[in-house]
């Protein structure tokens, strides 16, 4: 059992380039989100997905955007990298989006703006 | 504006010691409170705590949840080198869980 695949593991970006961070779960868990990790801030969720075909924005949402297809899938996308997104994502899973559901995290992408 | 404020942000104790982490918090719609442990790569999950004044334990790791002074500690006794790590804290509040900044939590020889 897999849990939560990230991928890639690390990633460096020039300013302006795009890219996309994948996320799969194979725990057939509705409830997706992904989360940016700085230091000194904590863990701030970026979007999330209650189900396929169905998404909404977290706390920092700006510059990026989400999808969700599929159950498994929730990939990241970065239309146009700045230096302000280095940072190491984490993409979660939980079997719902209902209260008192276990969020399991990914290993993370460690993302490198220049 | 939803907080979660863990203290102390990092501490240093030696082999054998117990130690206490705190997290309080302050958030609209109170579902649940969950301790994370984070060594370098994902968080793994450590508690969730739901009801006040129940204690939950796992090995030397125990939490408990006060719902009306609106906080929670983890204890870990007799800590060994491997319990080195950061604690994250988060209130689950909606869909989202909200963090704190975490403890980091450095267990010398």
């Amino acid at each position: 059992n897999a849990g939560v695949t990230q991928t890639p593991k690390f990633q460096v970006l020039k300013t302006g380039q795009s890219m996309t961070l994948q996320c799969a779960q194979d725990m057939n868990h509705e409830y997706m989100s992904w989360y940016r990790q700085d230091p000194g801030m904590g863990l701030r969720l970026i979007h999330y997905s209650v189900g396929a075909g169905i998404t909404d924005q977290g706390e920092v949402p700006n510059g990026y955007n989400v999808s969700r297809s599929t159950t498994e899938d929730f990939p990241l996308r970065l239309l146009s990298a700045a230096p302000s997104q280095t940072s190491v994502y984490f993409c979660a899973s939980s079997l719902t989006g209902a209260s008192k559901n276990i969020q399991y995290f990914g290993a993370g992408t460690r993302l490198s703006v220049l | 504006e939803d907080k979660v404020v863990q203290s102390p942000l990092s501490l240093v104790v030696h082999e054998g010691d117990t130690v206490t982490l705190n997290c309080s918090y302050e958030v609209t719609n109170f579902r649940s409170l969950l301790w994370y442990k984070q060594e370098k790569k994902a968080p793994t999950f450590l508690f969730m705590l739901t009801s006040s004044g129940i204690e939950k334990k796992s090995g030397r790791l125990s939490s408990i949840l006060d719902k009306k002074e609106l906080f929670s500690i983890l204890n870990i006794t007799a800590t060994q080198t491997g319990d080195s790590a950061i604690y994250l804290c988060a209130v689950e509040a909606g869909y989202a869980l909200n963090f704190g900044k975490g403890t980091s939590l450095l267990v010398t020889p």
